[in-house]
């Protein structure tokens, strides 16, 4: 069964600053697909990136970036310039590649970042 | 943009009560599924659809049924309440792998429950 890991269950960055988020997950799988997703205290968990497996290059969305090492099973999220807003609850996930009805997601149990101003 | 609606954001029950959870989305997406989130247990999946009237077990089904009687509409149901199913539900959906196979799931707001 794959596993998501998200060691740190706290983590703190200064307003500007960059801060990353650390995942790690194991599967037997080659096709796979990666999300970070967040949650702010309004609660809706909204996709902030993801990743194929098969694609070498990192995703980016705008201040969001990720660096994926597949062959380390290591998915960190990077935060560039944090914004007081970025403060949320951040979940890693996980979910096979095939086709078909197989599309669960697996969670890690989340990281909690705050911004200071 | 995709609408994931669940009909209450609280709700307070007691003991040994039929729960219904409901929940309906808005961009005929195939799969559907129902998590709870617990603090320091991230989510866990307790069911979910790929289909009308299919579904299957998650990691936590038990003392929880599901029921998708239409496409668009997903609800959970807790045959006989009980405390330790006191937490917060999310329902969200998804197309089918095939036709968007990085397509993410889409989330509702959640509904906080508590069993009295």
């Amino acid at each position: 069964a794959q596993t998501v890991t998200q060691s740190q269950p706290e983590m703190s960055v200064q307003e500007a600053e960059t801060v990353t988020l650390s995942c790690t997950y194991d599967t037997s799988e080659s096709d796979y697909y990666l999300f970070w997703y967040k949650q702010p205290p309004s609660r809706q968990m909204i996709l902030v990136i993801r990743q194929e497996a098969y694609k070498q290059q990192n995703a980016t969305e705008n201040r969001f970036s990720v660096n994926f090492q597949k062959a380390a099973k290591s998915f960190s999220l990077k935060i560039s310039d944090s914004q007081l807003g970025d403060a949320a609850m951040y979940f890693c996930a996980y979910r096979r590649g095939q086709t078909g009805a197989n599309s669960k997601l697996t969670f890690g149990k989340g990281i909690t970042l705050s911004v200071r101003p | 943009d995709v609408k994931v609606t669940q009909s209450s954001r609280y709700l307070v029950k007691r003991t040994g009560e039929k729960v219904f959870l409901e929940c309906v989305q808005d961009m005929d997406h195939e799969n559907m599924f129902w998590y709870r989130q617990d603090p320091g247990l991230g989510l866990r999946l307790i069911y979910f659809s790929y289909d009308v009237k299919m579904k299957e077990k998650g990691d936590i089904p038990e003392g929880y049924s599901v029921s998708r009687e239409k496409k668009e509409r997903f609800s959970l149901i807790l045959e006989s309440a009980s405390t330790n199913q006191t937490s917060m539900y999310l329902c969200a959906s998804s197309p089918m792998t095939g036709s968007g196979r990085n397509q993410p799931q889409h989330f509702g707001d959640g509904t906080r429950l508590s069993i009295l």
